[in-house]
């Protein structure tokens, strides 16, 4: 079946901009996870949905960061007034339910390239 | 919170060696242990994971051992391939929890 997918798969913003990414999980699973990658870095966990709600941001590295998800579907992260180090690509995760060590499925990712 | 130590950073072996990764971590109370693999601009994938009430778990050419006592655990991947390069992540988590920490990386390149 369809896996987790994102979009867009490349955004180029200027400094100061805000941006929007968006996930689509697998249909069915009801957590989601956000997670940034730098280059050449490992994962760095942003926050967590269950279902719409978010019990764990503490991922988020400002206040300029924040997510939401409707529906227990769709999610999107977005990044207000935009830095250089935001630079990064943001991958979406998602998996079946909140339980014993669940697998987590990876989108492509959105590589985000702030000027 | 959880932390998660991965070493060595980068790995290279010769193709039909087997390459070892070895992670640690640091909250006792983390029960399941996943190994992604990520290929140059893909998405990571993953490859195998194992769980608290188990000590050891194998697939194929990929095996996982867990050390719940030590509070380590490790990738072992026999008879390497080139296509076997990649960055290997490990990661931990508690249930219920799914505050999943990873581990920085460890590049490995099998040279044929």
């Amino acid at each position: 079946g369809a896996g987790v997918s994102q979009s867009p798969s490349n955004k180029v913003t200027e400094k100061g901009k805000d941006v929007e990414l968006r996930c689509d999980p697998i249909s069915g699973h009801t957590a989601l996870y956000w997670y940034r990658q730098s280059l050449g870095q490992g994962l760095e966990f942003l926050i967590y949905f269950q279902g719409n709600s978010a019990p764990d941001k503490s991922g988020l590295p400002s206040d300029r960061f924040s997510a939401e998800r409707t529906g227990g579907s769709v999610s999107t992260l977005t990044i207000q007034r935009t830095q250089q180090e935001d630079s990064a690509v943001y991958l979406c995760a998602s998996s079946q339910n909140q339980g014993f060590g669940e697998t987590q499925y990876f989108g492509p990712g959105t590589r985000l390239l702030v000027l | 919170g959880e932390n998660v130590e991965q070493h060595p950073s980068t790995l290279s072996v010769q193709e039909g060696d087997s390459a070892v990764i070895k992670c640690t971590y640091s909250d006792s109370a983390s029960n399941y242990f996943p190994w992604y693999k990520q290929e140059l601009g893909k998405r990571p994938q993953l490859i195998i994971d194992i769980r608290s009430n188990v000590g050891e778990k194998k697939d194929q050419r990929i095996a996982v051992t867990l050390n719940k006592t030590a509070k380590h655990f490790s990738l072992h991947i026999t008879e390497t391939q080139p296509e076997d390069s990649a960055v290997y992540f490990c990661a931990a988590s508690i249930s219920n929890n799914n505050d999943m920490r990873f581990g920085a990386g460890t590049r490995l390149t099998v040279k044929p």
